[in-house]
């Protein structure tokens, strides 16, 4: 079936420094990818909507300088965290859809837990 | 915006008992309604969906009711088994923005299956 991976599965990294992670589309296209942020025993917050070939849409309250988003390809998707701070420190998501003939079904990576210190 | 300082919900079972897991949705507009399993350190994993043309719709084990009336969402899981333990999150979205639309999540239900 059709697999969303990301990269890396984990990444420590210091205060002010950036991080960059990556959503990969296995084996199908995505011309948009959701990325979504999740802190501990809480739900998936939207952050961002990543459009391939043009600018990405943020949500309310995330800073699109600090969340850099690039939808280069059809298959990839990058988030990076740019001067990342301890609050930072989350569980980033990524999703695309995947259509078929009478069907369609969201698919997760699984996951990147960034902790900065 | 993000509930801050909220634990999840814990609902703790038997290995063997029905459980059922209620979420309530906000959007009125909403069309199509999807269910996920979280373990621990991974993605969500898709369950079951339902569209709101039914009431109901059954899966292996799984079990979705959908109360349109009063937006309410419940997902039952037949003869729990440890292997169910994980966070179960209600999904809504648009069906025709399907693509463009992310989905917006429920708050979440940790299940514990005790031996």
């Amino acid at each position: 079936g059709a697999v969303v991976s990301q990269h890396p599965s984990w990444v420590i990294c210091k205060s002010g420094t950036s991080v960059k992670i990556e959503c990969r589309s296995l084996d199908f296209q995505a011309t948009t990818m959701f990325w979504y942020r999740q802190f501990p025993k809480q739900s998936l917050m939207l952050m961002a909507t990543s459009n391939e070939g043009s600018k990405a849409t943020y949500e309310q309250g995330v800073e699109k300088d600090k969340f850099l988003i690039n939808h280069a390809s059809l298959t990839l998707s990058t988030l990076t965290v740019t001067s990342a701070h301890p609050e930072d420190s989350s569980f980033y998501i990524c999703s695309a859809w995947v259509f078929g003939y009478g069907f369609s079904e969201a698919f997760f990576g699984q996951g990147t837990r960034l902790t900065v210190v | 915006g993000e509930s801050v300082g909220l634990h999840l919900p814990t609902l703790s079972v038997q290995e063997g008992d029905n459980s059922i897991i209620n979420c309530a949705y906000s959007n009125s507009a909403s069309d199509y309604f999807i269910w996920y399993k979280q373990e621990s350190g991974k993605g969500p994993q898709f369950i079951i969906d339902i569209r709101s043309n039914m009431d109901k719709r059954q899966g292996q084990r799984v079990t979705v009711l959908l109360n349109k009336t009063v937006k309410h969402l419940s997902l039952q899981i037949a003869a729990t088994q440890p292997g169910d333990s994980a966070v179960y999150f209600c999904a809504e979205n648009i069906e025709e923005d399907t693509g463009r639309r992310a989905l917006t999540f429920g708050s979440g239900t940790r299940l514990q299956v005790q031996p």
